[in-house]
């Protein structure tokens, strides 16, 4: 099983400015890493794929960049709505998730 | 619109079954795959397994296998997973999913279901 790790846990974070949150994988994942953002009491919604594909719908103000086990997601200047848990996924060996990153307010 | 939805939330006792059920709407159902996961509070997703709606096959992670089934009833266009056995550390938001081609993403996703074990 290919383990994801993402860091830190909590970035706390002023609106209108810059947010970078990692991920890491056990073993390469090539470009096969996917993006997601969830709200309390929602379900994860689906940001960007291939590392750095945004899905349709996705602000631009969201990037990924990286490729085998170093992957960043970058939200380029934050929004009310973007304080969330942003989680990345592996799709190289079937599907596994990291434990996430709480994006607060400063 | 792409609609998957799920079955109510269920209280079960240790070493109990629980099976919950995942309709999708919206598009042809063998069409796509979907794939369960489950959440505890606090935690992240936790990938359970896939079934492909078209012809049944599954793929469950390794520290389910023998705990869990995922099923599929085509005349009804809808998943099921059971999990059997259950334990306290169980108790989680149970998800399911639709696959997109190319299986880089989960593009719809039910409403969860929150199971509960305890005694």
């Amino acid at each position: 099983e290919i383990v994801m790790t993402q860091s830190p846990a909590t970035l706390t974070v002023s609106p209108g400015e810059r947010a970078t949150l990692s991920c890491r994988a056990s073993q390469s994942v090539r470009s096969k890493l996917t993006w997601y953002q969830q709200k309390p009491g929602q379900a994860p919604r689906l940001l960007i794929y291939g590392a750095s594909t945004r899905a349709t719908g996705i602000p631009a103000r969201f990037s990924g960049s990286g490729s085998g086990t170093e992957f960043t997601l970058t939200i380029s200047s934050l929004q009310s709505e973007d304080f969330a848990v942003y989680y990345c996924q592996q799709y190289n060996d079937w599907w596994s998730f990291g434990q996430g990153t709480k994006v607060e307010i400063k | 619109q792409v609609q998957l939805v799920q079955s109510g939330a269920e209280v079960k006792k240790p070493g109990a079954s629980v099976k919950v059920s995942c309709k999708p709407s919206g598009y042809t159902f063998t069409s796509y795959g979907i794939t369960w996961m489950r959440q505890a509070p606090g935690q992240g997703p936790e990938w359970m397994g896939w079934i492909s709606t078209h012809n049944g096959n599954t793929k469950y992670v390794q520290n389910l296998q023998g705990r869990v089934t995922m099923t599929r009833d085509t005349s009804t266009s809808t998943v099921y997973m059971e999990l059997r056995s259950l334990r306290s550390d169980d108790t989680a938001v149970y998800y399911c999913a639709r696959v997109v081609p190319g299986d880089w993403g989960f593009d719809f996703w039910g409403q969860g279901t929150l199971v509960t074990v305890s005694s």
